[in-house]
């Protein structure tokens, strides 16, 4: 299996802030990276897809970058609906899997 | 679209977890996506379990492959896992998904918790 792993595992930021977080991959995925938010008590929310496609509605504020095993997603302003955990998967190769997670936090 | 996950809170050790998912706001049989099942453990990440098409073909976790069900009822529009054998590791939130056969989740359930205790 592939192995997802996530960075930090929790952060805490200000509203306004730059927020950047850091998934690894066990091996190359080409870009096959999707990111979800979740906050508690609601269904997980996609946010991007192939690495840094946007998924229709959501803010422009988010944004994905990376290639081979390294990848981000950035939270270009934190706005406060935005505190929530983080998560990246893969979807190279089979079975797909997840990152730890990444809990945002307001300081 | 709306995904919501029923079936027992409780299961004891050994016995079989089974859980449904009812879909609304689209029909399974119109085909395009995939219908899936993850869970996440209490303080772990996500794991995928098992998916299926509106066909029947279906798609397992070769960690959990020996112990899972999945199966579909378009007629009731729903889509359904069972989990044999469970122990207190099986106890997690567990969401049904709609996903694309790229492997991305485009709509997620509430989830259940589901814990395994006697």
């Amino acid at each position: 299996d592939i192995q997802m792993t996530q960075s930090p595992s929790s952060l805490s930021a200000s509203v306004g802030d730059r927020v950047t977080i850091t998934c690894r991959a066990s091996q190359g995925i080409s870009n096959s990276l999707a990111w979800y938010q979740h906050e508690p008590g609601k269904a997980p929310k996609l946010l991007l897809l192939a690495a840094s496609r946007l998924e229709s509605g959501v803010p422009s504020r988010f944004s994905g970058s990376g290639s081979g095993t390294d990848y981000t997603l950035t939270v270009s302003s934190l706005q406060p609906e935005d505190f929530a955990t983080y998560y990246c998967q893969q979807y190279y190769g089979s079975p797909q899997t997840f990152g730890q997670g990444t809990k945002v936090e307001i300081k | 679209l709306q995904l919501q996950e029923s079936g027992p809170e409780l299961v004891k050790p050994s016995e079989t977890l089974s859980l449904t998912c009812t879909v609304s706001g689209d029909s399974i049989s119109s085909g395009g996506y995939f219908w899936g099942w993850l869970r996440q453990p209490p303080g772990k990440g996500l794991e995928w379990i098992a998916s299926i098409y509106h066909s029947g073909n279906t798609y397992y976790n070769p960690s959990l492959r020996s112990r899972v069900t999945i199966s579909v009822d378009t007629s009731k529009n729903h889509f359904s896992l069972k989990l044999s054998s469970v122990n207190a590791a099986d106890t997690a939130v567990y969401h049904c998904t709609r996903h694309y056969s790229s492997g991305w989740h485009k709509s997620w359930g509430l989830g259940t918790l589901v814990t395994v205790s006697s």
